[in-house]
């Protein structure tokens, strides 16, 4: 099974609000990824976790807190956010670092900031 | 860092028309990932070629390492081919550089 989740699919929030992105998945990677995607543009990478500790940060604005709470999960909790951080979020997920490249995504999440 | 730069831009077809989208990177790579990303925001994985030529139906991607190309081939295009493909090589050991893509319309 080559499948990742995310919930919610779409998320609409007030520049006052804390919300939080989930991604999950069962197929035993230890390398976890969260990317930013805005309209007709490439997506951007935020944050890498590897073997559940944080080992890139893309100089990501604090209001974007990442969580690994275990190896099959992956978190991104959103503070005071920006409408300009209005964007699809994607989560990825690779065997681990020393392994295959190959990244799996997950379906994304929508969010609008108002 | 690598650079990857995907031509056309924009392509579009008719139905069950042949097509070439093409990927070009900067550095010698060892794997390049080629994605569809649906008109949903999916973004499915294609292929994973770290060389040579790979096939999935009505699909096949062809990388050429040394020349640092790769190219995906989609044989009689249907409008479920439609979104953008994106080819991404490895940027590091954890990273994935995307090219801007290839937006592709299949029309009836």
């Amino acid at each position: 099974d080559t499948e990742v989740t995310q919930t919610p699919k779409h998320l609409v929030m007030g520049m006052t609000n804390k919300k939080s992105l989930k991604c999950e998945q069962h197929m035993g990677h230890r390398a976890m990824y969260w990317y930013k995607q805005k309209a007709k543009k490439p997506p951007e990478l935020m944050f890498v976790y590897s073997y559940e500790k944080l080992s890139i940060n893309e100089s990501v604005p604090s209001r974007f807190s990442p969580e690994c709470p275990n190896s099959s999960l992956l978190n991104l909790h959103l503070h005071a956010l920006q409408p300009e951080d209005s964007a699809l979020y994607l989560c990825a997920s690779r065997i681990g670092p020393n392994f295959s490249y190959e990244q799996y995504f997950g379906p994304g999440t929508r969010l609008t900031v108002t | 860092g690598i650079q990857v730069e995907q031509s056309p831009p924009d392509l579009i077809l008719q139905e069950g028309a042949n097509s070439t989208l093409r990927c070009n990177f900067s550095d010698s790579v060892n794997n390049l990932q080629w994605f569809h990303q649906n008109p949903w925001g999916q973004l499915i994985n294609l292929f994973y070629i770290p060389s040579g030529t790979k096939q999935n139906g009505r699909l096949s991607a062809t990388t050429v390492a040394t020349e640092r190309y790769s190219l995906l081939y989609i044989s009689s295009s249907q409008t479920t081919d439609s979104g953008v493909y994106f080819c991404a090589p490895p940027g590091g050991s954890e990273k994935l550089v995307f090219g801007k893509g290839t937006k592709l319309t299949v029309n009836p």
